[in-house]
């Protein structure tokens, strides 16, 4: 069964900066975009960013351009988001998210990681 | 690249429909059929109930259905239960690549 699982979460001092990962099995890794995406608590789903299942394209949300940068290692079925010069603001869960085949839908979810940006 | 216009709550008593409204712009909801709608219980990861305006994933009760006009899409639950309550979102691919989610509907069964 597909399976995305987010590690890398914790808290951080606003300026700083955190990597997360999600671990993917269970389906052809290589073949399908994925998303992060992220929850402020108590709030709405907002969307993050976006790598094509080659990692050729990468689209990003405007709250996030220039600080965040979505990668991927197809070889290790992973996904990464680097988060540099965090601010409070950025405080969420962050979930991974896969698009259904050669259609830009998310279809699975990860559990999510939760990241506080505190001093 | 603001959300999705979606009513912060809806209610109903079981057995009886809601609808959601899902309201975007041409660049998103309405120049696309990648509209999809997502149903999160409280501490749960969301879960697909709707794709492309109006299929089902296998596994999701034909309760559960999705229509669009212009640039207004909609979630329709039938027969509602009280497993229905819970948080809906709306999410539709934009003309610049991106996705973009609406603020969320809060259900509840009554």
């Amino acid at each position: 069964q597909v399976q995305l699982v987010e590690s890398g979460g914790g808290v951080v001092q606003p300026g700083r900066s955190l990597r997360l990962s999600c671990a993917a099995s269970g389906f052809t890794f290589s073949s399908h975009g994925v998303h992060w995406v992220r929850q402020a608590p108590g709030k709405g789903l907002e969307w993050v960013a976006v790598i094509s299942y080659d990692g050729t394209n990468k689209y990003y949300a405007d709250s996030v351009k220039g600080r965040f940068t979505i990668s991927r290692d197809n070889s290790k079925k992973a996904l990464y988001l680097q988060m540099n010069s965090l601010r409070v603001e950025d405080t969420a869960v962050y979930y991974c998210a896969r698009d259904r085949l050669a259609v830009p839908i998310v279809d699975y979810w990860g559990q999510g990681t939760l990241v506080t940006v505190s001093s | 690249q603001s959300a999705l216009t979606q009513p912060a709550s809806v209610s109903g008593s079981p057995g009886l429909s809601i609808t959601i409204s899902c309201t975007g712009t041409s660049s998103d909801v309405g120049g696309y059929n990648y509209v999809s709608w997502y149903q999160q219980h409280p501490g749960k990861a969301p879960k697909l109930m709707i794709y492309e305006v109006s299929n089902r994933p296998s596994g999701v009760p034909d309760r559960f259905s999705g229509s669009k006009s212009g640039n207004t899409a909609s979630l329709t639950i039938s027969g509602l239960q009280a497993e229905d309550e819970a948080d809906y979102y709306c999410s539709s691919y934009t003309s610049t690549s991106t996705r973009i989610f609406g603020g969320g509907t809060k259900l509840t069964v009554l």
